[in-house]
This record gives C-alpha cells, sequence and structure tokens, in this order.
C-alpha cells in the first residue's frame, strides 16, 4: 500500500455520460497530480492541485476538470466521454512543490467508455 | 523546455544477466532530480531509485544503479543479476518545479 488511495478500482460507462475519480493523498503530502495512461501509452500529466489551488495543468481537455478540497483528497471530474477517454487515470502525491523525493502513486482508476 | 527522451522501446536480457536501460534529458533548471520508475504488469508505478542532479555519486539500490552523465545529460539504469520480477515497463523522468516521463522502456526478462 502506497498510501494513495483511489477510487473506484474499476468504471465502466456509456459514452457521453459523466463520471468522479477520487483521490487521497499519503498522508502529509500537500501537492496531488493527475495522470491519464493509455494502453501501451505514456504518462500524459493532466493537471497538478498544491494545498487546495490548482499549480500546473497539462493536456487537459476542457470536459475534464478537478478540484482538491480542504481535506486535501482530490477528485477528477470527466464529462461526455468518449471512447477514448478509456485509460487507466493515476492520482500521485508528493510533500511539496518541488519534486526532490519523487511522486508516490496510487493504484489508478481503470475507466472503460462503451 | 524540459524534455525526457528514452530511445529504446524494448529491451530484453538473459534471467541474471545486466542490462542498462537509456535516458537522456534536457532542462533549464540547475537544482532537478532524476528518478526511474518501474510499471509491472498490474500497471502499479514503483519508484526504483533516485538521482539528486547536485551529487557526483551515482545512486545505488540493491540490484539497481544509475549513471548519471551530468555534463551529457544522461541518466541510464543498470539492473544487475536481472531477475524474472524485472520484467516491467520503466520510466525515466525528470523532477523540479514539475515532473517530466520519458515514454518508457519495455523489459523482457527471458528464463
Amino acid at each position: 500500500d502506497s498510501g494513495v488511495t483511489q477510487t473506484p478500482k474499476h468504471l465502466i460507462t456509456a459514452t457521453g455520460q459523466r463520471v468522479t475519480l477520487r483521490c487521497s493523498p499519503r498522508s502529509g503530502d500537500l501537492s496531488v497530480y493527475w495522470y491519464q495512461q493509455s494502453l501501451d501509452q505514456g504518462l500524459q500529466f493532466l493537471i497538478q492541485y498544491y494545498n487546495g489551488e490548482e499549480r500546473a495543468k497539462g493536456n487537459i481537455l476542457e470536459r475534464f476538470s478537478a478540484q482538491q478540497f480542504p481535506d486535501l483528497h482530490s477528485e477528477l471530474n470527466l464529462s461526455s466521454l468518449e471512447l477514448g477517454d478509456s485509460a487507466l487515470y493515476f492520482c500521485a502525491s508528493s510533500p511539496a512543490v518541488v519534486i526532490n523525493y519523487g511522486y508516490t502513486f496510487g493504484s489508478g482508476t481503470r475507466l472503460t467508455v462503451v | 523546455a524540459q524534455t525526457v527522451t528514452q530511445s529504446q522501446p524494448e529491451m530484453s536480457v538473459q534471467e541474471a544477466e545486466t542490462v542498462t536501460l537509456s535516458c537522456t534529458y534536457d532542462t533549464s533548471e540547475s537544482d532537478y532530480y532524476l528518478f526511474w520508475y518501474k510499471q509491472p504488469p498490474s500497471r502499479q508505478m514503483i519508484l526504483v531509485i533516485r538521482q539528486e542532479a547536485y551529487k557526483q555519486q551515482n545512486a545505488t539500490e540493491n540490484r539497481f544503479s544509475v549513471n548519471f552523465q551530468k555534463a551529457a545529460k544522461s541518466f541510464s539504469l543498470k539492473i544487475s543479476d536481472s531477475q524474472l520480477g524485472d520484467a516491467a515497463m520503466y520510466f525515466c523522468a525528470l523532477g523540479g518545479h514539475q515532473f517530466y516521463f520519458g515514454t518508457g522502456t519495455s523489459l523482457t526478462v527471458i528464463p
């Protein structure tokens, strides 16, 4: 157990639907990051939050949004889902803004859009 | 711009042999950190080894070691005495104020 908790582990939904992925960072970590990994692809950075505020944005679609709550958990909302959104979505956390000790990754949420 | 390049999409090694995975990077930051992550078939991302750029000494973690060449911006991973459990996708990553991943090298271990 890495200390980063992601729920649900698996999600199957239909095109056009909306889903919410949840992440609880490791205890003491203030930064949360979201990544998308499609089949046999690398990791695409989506967005970063630090202590409740958005810090960096990557290749995140307008249909996607995220937030980090006062208790530091984060949610990634995916709407108007398309088949191409099927992927493994990782959450990672780190203690601070400067990433000197690396990320701690959750086990991911596998999203399948049918 | 920060970039991380892994030029070997696939590698293979015989069990008990040694293999080296290559990684080059580019960054404008003076203070940065380099990492290798392992992603086995379970898809969990696992930190293998970490190197602080200001340290000249190469990091080692048991059978895993790095060859860090700062001037050449090279950060290769050496796996000694390869085991079947080492079979995985390996990602090189550059960290500082943001994190950048390479595209990965898929390592096969042949019994």
